[in-house]
C-alpha cells in the first residue's frame, strides 16, 4: 500500500552498538515526527521534520539519539551506544501539511528495538 | 502543561454489550483531541478527532467521543462491541506546539464472546 513504512521492523542490539532505523512516509507529505513508545506505555514525542528542517528535536531523550531527513522525504533515526533503557518501539508518522494546524498523522508499524 | 488520563488500563466487555473508554485531559488551551486504536503489530489507525466544531464526534467503526468541557472529558463509546473490536485504545490530546501528539497510557480492551 502506501502507507508509512519502516524498517527493521525488529532489531535486537548489544548494548554500546550503534542503530539506524528507517522511516519511509506517506508520498509528498511534509511533515515528520517520530515517537517512542515504551513497554505499556503510550507513544512519546521525539521529534518533528518540516520536510528537511528539524524544526522540533525536544524530545530527544540524550545525545546520543539524532535524526535526519537530508532530501525531505525518507528520514532515519539513529540512537547511539544504545543502552537498555532505550529499548522500545520507535514509531514514525507523517502528515500532508506543515506545522501551525493540526493535520492528521498517519503512522507506521514501528520498529521494536531491544538491547540486550 | 497539558496531559492526558485514560482511566482504565483494562477494559473487558462481552459481545454484543457497549463500550465505555475513559479519558480526561487537563490543559491551559483547549486542545484537538483524538482516539487512536492499536492492533497488534499495527500501525495506530485515527479513530476520531475533535477539533472544536460538533462536541459530538463519530468515528469509524461505529465509534463516536462526547466532548465536555465542563469535565473536561472525551470518552470513548460504541453501542455494541465486536470481537474485531480488541485492541489497545489511546487518547491523544494536540501539545501547546500544535503538531506534536501527547498520548495517554492507553486501555486494552479486551472483548469475550
Amino acid at each position: 500500500g502506501a502507507g508509512v513504512s519502516q524498517s527493521p521492523r525488529y532489531k535486537v542490539a548489544k548494548r554500546g552498538q550503534d542503530v539506524a532505523l528507517r522511516c519511509d512516509p506517506i508520498s509528498g507529505h511534509v511533515s515528520l515526527f517520530w515517537y517512542q513508545q515504551a513497554l505499556g506505555q503510550g507513544p512519546e514525542f521525539l521529534t518533528y521534520f518540516q520536510n528537511e528542517a528539524q524544526l522540533d528535536k525536544s524530545g530527544l531523550p540524550s545525545d546520543r539519539f539524532f535524526a535526519e531527513r537530508p532530501e525531505g522525504s525518507v528520514s532515519t533515526l539513529k540512537i547511539q551506544r544504545t543502552q537498555q533503557e532505550d529499548s522500545a518501539v520507535y514509531l514514525c508518522a507523517s502528515s500532508l501539511s506543515a506545522s501551525g494546524s493540526y493535520n492528521e498523522q498517519f503512522f507506521g508499524p514501528g520498529t521494536r528495538l531491544t538491547v540486550l | 502543561a497539558q496531559s492526558v488520563t485514560q482511566l482504565d488500563s483494562h477494559v473487558s466487555v462481552s459481545e454484543g454489550t457497549p463500550v465505555l473508554l475513559r479519558c480526561n485531559y487537563s490543559s491551559s488551551y483547549s486542545p484537538s483531541l483524538f482516539w487512536y486504536v492499536q492492533h497488534p503489530n499495527k500501525g495506530l489507525q485515527l479513530l476520531l478527532k475533535y477539533t472544536s466544531a460538533a462536541t459530538l464526534v463519530k468515528g469509524i467503526n461505529g465509534f463516536e467521543a462526547e466532548f465536555k468541557k465542563s469535565e473536561t472529558s472525551f470518552h470513548l463509546t460504541k453501542p455494541s462491541a465486536h470481537m474485531s473490536d480488541a485492541a489497545e485504545y489511546f487518547c491523544v490530546a494536540t501539545s501547546n506546539s500544535g503538531y506534536a501528539l501527547n498520548f495517554g497510557k492507553g486501555t486494552s480492551l479486551l472483548v469475550t464472546p
